[in-house]
């Protein structure tokens, strides 16, 4: 069984420009949830996808815009880089309705 | 809205003594909530899983947490530490009806010592 795969694992953006990263789901989950891990804190949830529709999205601005494939597969777009955009950024799968997040090792993001 | 509160962002313990990790809720459903681990440069890992069935709640690797609605509380435990123990530790609380989307706790670091 394939677990959570992510890429890339570490890059670096200068203010302004835009990201994408990328995100394959465990074998058999429908589901994908993205989370940002700044330095220090917990993870925030940023936006889900179920179905390749967006199912429920936390407090992050519109230049955070994300996709879900027929695959199950995700990406995370960030638009306009900030400073504030440098974390960890996690991706997890789940079945709907299991109740257990399978999470990726993350993308760590540096923007300088 | 949910939120979880855990009480120290440093826990140190000597290698064979009790671990002791404080985690509150705030929920105004019943709630479901978790134990995630996270050694460094990787990813969560769940420990254990609160979901409205028993209250005490036994996980991987020796860890156990006990739900306790009158003290909206949930801390994770381990009997005895072990080296292997030292990382990150985060709660996390969310709901049936919220598709599981976690609200997690800004973290504890255990460090182990020999």
């Amino acid at each position: 069984e394939t677990g959570v795969t992510q890429s890339p694992t570490h890059l670096i953006k200068t203010r302004g420009q835009q990201v994408t990263l990328r995100c394959s789901s465990q074998s058999g989950h429908n589901t994908v949830s993205w989370y940002q891990q700044a330095l220090g804190q917990g993870p925030q949830f940023i936006f889900q996808y179920y179905r390749e529709e967006e199912n429920g999205r936390g407090n992050f601005p519109p230049r955070f815009s994300g996709l879900q494939f027929p695959n199950y597969s995700s990406e995370l777009n960030v638009n306009a880089l900030e400073l504030d955009d440098s974390a960890l950024y996690l991706c997890a799968s789940s079945s709907q309705g299991d109740g257990e997040l399978f999470f990726g090792e993350g993308s760590r993001l540096t923007v300088l | 809205a949910q939120s979880v509160t855990q009480l120290g962002s440093h826990v140190s313990v000597s290698e064979g003594a009790l671990v002791l990790l404080r985690c509150n809720y705030s929920s105004s459903v019943p709630p479901y909530l978790f134990w995630y681990v996270q050694y460094p440069n990787q990813g969560l890992q769940l420990l254990l899983k609160y979901t409205s069935a028993a209250t005490l709640v036994k996980g991987i690797n020796g860890f156990e947490a006990e739900f306790k609605k009158s003290e909206t509380s949930f801390h994770l435990t381990k009997p005895s530490a072990h080296m292997s123990d030292a990382a990150e530790y985060f709660c996390a609380v969310t709901s049936p009806g919220n598709d599981y989307k976690l609200s997690f706790g800004a973290g504890t670091t255990v460090t182990v010592r020999a």
